[in-house]
């Protein structure tokens, strides 16, 4: 099985809709990531959570809203859909490599299309 | 801030060749450093981390990275193509925990 969930893998909705993606991590790592990938940009960090009551604002949140449900799931909501948030999203996962560089676990994608 | 310039945004080999992905990156102090590839339609996979202990990084898949500090580089080179290395690369650098990616090199390999 996956260490990194998310569903839906695919969206479709129209503008001004609430939609909430939603990732699950078995690694047992502390902190969690939600990222956008757009055509020639590579990924850009939306929001960030380093433990259960900790959430931080990254490059590009306006629009967005996380909830850390637990340890193991953030989900990333998009209030109203606008047709500009049309992207893959992916989720990741970091805790403590062996020399300490956190890097990150990604999850495989939630491609969303606003209408 | 940190942050990394991916200087290809295209490359085309041919299978059994060399490959070479440039990466520079700016970081106000000793950055960790990685290379993801993402196949089509897949998500992100790690290929290699610098972190300081060897300057010559091996990864999977015969991939392999230098760390130059000063040349302010981390380029990406396998000796030779294969068609399943046709996919795209992102250079990234560590930061306060939270990663910054270039914006992706695209590969092609030509049979």
């Amino acid at each position: 099985d996956a260490d990194v969930t998310q569903t839906p893998r695919n969206r479709i909705t129209k503008t001004g809709k609430r939609i909430m993606l939603e990732c699950s991590q078995t690694k047992g790592h502390d902190r969690m990531y939600w990222y956008r990938q757009d055509p020639g940009l590579g990924l850009r960090l939306i929001y960030y959570s380093f433990d259960v009551k900790d959430i931080n604002k990254g490059e590009i949140s306006d629009g967005y809203s996380v909830s850390r449900q637990a340890q193991a799931k953030f989900s990333l909501s998009l209030e109203s859909a606008i047709p500009n948030q049309t992207a893959l999203y992916f989720c990741a996962t970091s805790g403590p490599g062996t020399s300490g560089s956190y890097e990150q676990y990604f999850g495989p994608g939630t491609r969303l299309t606003v209408t | 801030a940190q942050s990394v310039t991916q200087l290809d945004s295209h490359v085309s080999v041919s299978e059994g060749t060399p490959v070479l992905l440039r990466c520079n990156y700016s970081s106000s102090y000793s950055p960790s450093l990685f290379w993801y590839v993402q196949h089509p339609n897949k998500g992100l996979q790690l290929l290699l981390k610098y972190t300081s202990a060897a300057t010559l990084v091996k990864g999977i898949n015969g991939f392999e990275a230098e760390f130059k500090k000063s040349e302010t580089s981390f380029h990406l080179t396998k000796p030779s193509a294969h068609m399943s290395d046709a996919a795209e690369y992102f250079c990234v650098v560590s930061y306060d925990y939270k990663l910054s990616f270039g914006a992706g090199t695209t590969v092609t390999v030509r049979a």
